[in-house]
């Protein structure tokens, strides 16, 4: 089975700050990854989807990037409300493995 | 609007079963995946398996295929996850979320339903 590996498991950084988020497949996935973001108490939500596209109502500081077995979800300038965890998920067919999730704070 | 709503939180004891439903509408409940998920209390996202409605076919999580059943009915455009042999690791919220029949990824979710394994 696909493991999906994210790090680090938690950060804290300023607003304003660029956060990137790393997610590594242990085989190759081509650009099937999604990014999901979950605040505390709330369902996910989706935010990219096929490494890099936009889901439609999502902020455009946040994107996606890579391919085969190494991605990055970059916020390019952190605002308070995306405190949140977020999640990759391997989407070339399942199982469809979740990453184990990055917690984002403000320091 | 597309809706997906579960039914409602169970207690069980170990050993038990449980069988979680999740309804669909707004939308051709046939042409999409319906996946679910698990979430321990203070933990990740777990996939647990998915179906595809219009043939019925699954496809399970290894760490609990023995365990885990999942069907639908395409009259009522419910699915069903029926987990048995409960333990107290699965005490958890579990989701079903609609799963894109192309990319796969996962754009509505359920509420959610908590499941409660105890003694």
């Amino acid at each position: 089975d696909i493991q999906m590996t994210q790090s680090p498991s938690s950060l804290s950084a300023s607003v304003g700050d660029r956060v990137t988020i790393s997610c590594r497949a242990s085989q190759g996935i081509r650009n099937h990854l999604a990014w999901y973001q979950q605040k505390p108490g709330k369902v996910p939500n989706l935010l990219i989807y096929t490494a890099s596209t936009l889901q439609s109502g999502v902020p455009s500081r946040f994107s996606g990037s890579g391919s085969g077995t190494d991605f990055t979800l970059t916020i390019s300038s952190l605002q308070p409300e995306d405190v949140a965890t977020y999640y990759c998920q391997n989407n070339n067919g399942a199982p469809l493995t979740f990453g184990g999730g990055t917690k984002v704070e403000i320091k | 609007q597309v809706q997906v709503v579960q039914s409602g939180a169970e207690v069980k004891k170990p050993g038990a079963s449980v069988k979680v439903s999740c309804k669909a509408s707004g939308y051709t409940f046939t042409n999409y995946y319906m996946h679910w998920v698990r979430q321990a209390p203070g933990q990740g996202l777990e996939w647990m398996g998915t179906i595809y409605p219009s043939t019925g076919s699954t496809a399970y999580a290894q760490k609990i295929q023995d365990r885990v059943t999942m069907t639908r009915d395409t009259s009522t455009s419910t699915v069903y996850m029926e987990l048995s042999s409960l333990r107290s690791d699965d005490t958890a919220v579990y989701y079903c979320a609609r799963g894109d029949s192309g990319t796969y990824r996962i754009e509505y979710w359920g509420q959610g339903t908590l499941v409660t394994v105890s003694s």
